[in-house]
């Protein structure tokens, strides 16, 4: 079976710009976790979709939102982008929302650069 | 709030020596704690969990973990390094928490480097 997906690869940006990842679950998965990870640091807590509703949000500012799709793909969206957005973006997928066995996997990621 | 604390940047260990890599947590309530592997400009890799149960949990590629709920401790493990174990580990804490989700909170991660 297919693990998680995430696309693009890599992705350059200029200051100011907006910029749309897209994440595709492991099939069967419903719940969609975005984390933003910057070089040297373990990765931060962005985002978390269940069923197409946000169900959890981390400290970041209103530059990032997020959206589920009926079949459970997701898009982290970041607008008027700053260079501290330079970082790995990670999507992570799991079966539930909050089952106590339930476990996050995690896609390749998408590198973004901002210039 | 949760947090964990992993406080080794890192750890080198020669192949087919034992290795330890440390981590603490602190939140409220009962934890459920992870183990993740990243290889270099790679995702994260599911290593191990531990929600309930037995204090020894074995996970994949011959890595366990040992929780201590007293020294709030969950340290991974593996008897015999291989050089193929070189890259950076994360610990990681999970807790719901309303509006925040289901989130993991993840250590600063340590760089594990087993040598020849």
């Amino acid at each position: 079976d297919a693990g998680v997906t995430q696309s693009p690869t890599h992705l350059i940006k200029t200051r100011g710009q907006h910029v749309t990842l897209r994440c595709s679950p492991i099939s069967g998965h419903k719940s969609v976790s975005w984390y933003q990870q910057v070089l040297g640091q373990g990765p931060q807590f962005i985002f978390q979709y269940y069923e197409k509703e946000e169900r959890g949000r981390g400290n970041f500012p209103d530059r990032f939102s997020a959206r589920q799709f009926p079949n459970y793909s997701s898009e982290l969206n970041v607008n008027a982008l700053l260079l501290g957005d330079s970082a790995l973006y990670l999507c992570a997928s799991s079966l539930q929302l909050r089952g106590q066995r339930d476990t996050q996997y995690f896609g390749p990621g998408t590198r973004l650069t901002v210039l | 709030a949760q947090s964990v604390a992993q406080p080794e940047d890192q750890v080198n260990v020669a192949e087919g020596n034992p290795l330890t890599v440390k981590c603490t947590y602190s939140v409220s309530g009962n934890p459920y704690l992870f183990w993740y592997v990243q290889y270099p400009n790679r995702g994260l890799q599911f290593l191990l969990k531990y929600i309930t149960g037995d204090n020894l949990v074995k996970g994949s590629y011959g890595f366990e973990a040992e929780f201590n709920k007293s020294q709030t401790s969950f340290h991974l493990k593996k008897p015999s390094a291989l050089v193929s174990d070189s890259a950076l580990y994360f610990c990681a804490v999970r807790r719901w928490a309303a509006g925040g989700g289901n989130k993991l909170t993840f250590g600063t991660g340590t760089q594990l480097k087993v040598e020849l």
